[in-house]
């Protein structure tokens, strides 16, 4: 099952900052936070991924809470194209097949 | 920019064929995986490989097989296909930055 809790769906006006969160209460010291996302037809992408401190790239802000059981996805400026499922991945950091997909949240941006 | 690239986007095949999907990724990195994707059950691991002629079995791998002959390539196999096989293939490959999938096969068995 999947180590992460986020709601089904929502929604975000276009142009204005889409906050997603999830909730992780059970993760360990050494797991991280990952986000992907899914567009339609399309392979989950890479989006994003934290330990402790709060990391930001091209894509996205990624926030976490002190105590680490919980985060938010920040899209700074969302556009009709990051219309997608946001999934919230808590995983040990190794491989061996470790990412469990959770249902993740369905955001749909609007004009 | 890493690519991880399945040879069909999509496929139709009879039962009881023996089906092969195919995945090449350019990243140089050991570790691949195939999923399936279903409405309401989200991704599920069929099986994963660490290294060249490694495999190892994810949640689901009854029905399939997989090859990992070279670094670049990880390929699945459906020995004989069923309808319930019916699915989104997804392969992916890792690096240093997260998973890096396919585009996916979209796999009918009539």
């Amino acid at each position: 099952d999947a180590k992460t809790t986020q709601p089904p769906s929502m929604d975000c006006a276009e142009g204005r900052a889409a906050n997603l969160p999830c909730n992780h209460s059970t993760i360990s010291g050494n797991e991280y936070v990952y986000w992907y996302r899914q567009i339609h037809s399309q392979g989950p992408q890479y989006i994003i991924h934290g330990l402790k401190n709060n990391e930001t790239n091209e894509m996205a802000s990624l926030i976490i809470t002190e105590d680490r059981k919980s985060s938010t996805l920040i899209l700074p400026h969302a556009t009709l194209r990051d219309t997608a499922v946001y999934y919230c991945i808590v995983t040990g950091g190794g491989s061996q097949g470790n990412l469990i997909f959770g249902k993740g949240t369905k955001l749909s941006v609007k004009p | 920019d890493v690519k991880v690239t399945q040879s069909s986007r999509y496929l139709v095949k009879r039962t009881g064929e023996k089906v092969f999907l195919e995945c090449v990724q350019d990243m140089d990195h050991e570790n691949m995986f195939w999923y399936r994707q279903d409405p309401g059950l989200g991704l599920r691991l069929i099986y994963f490989s660490y290294d060249v002629k490694m495999k190892e079995k994810g949640d689901i791998p009854e029905g399939y097989s997989v090859s990992r002959e070279k670094k670049e390539r990880f390929s699945l196999i459906l020995e004989s296909a069923s309808t319930n096989q019916t699915s989104m293939y997804l392969c992916a490959g890792e690096g240093n930055y997260g998973y890096t999938f396919g585009s996916g096969t979209r796999l009918t068995v009539v």
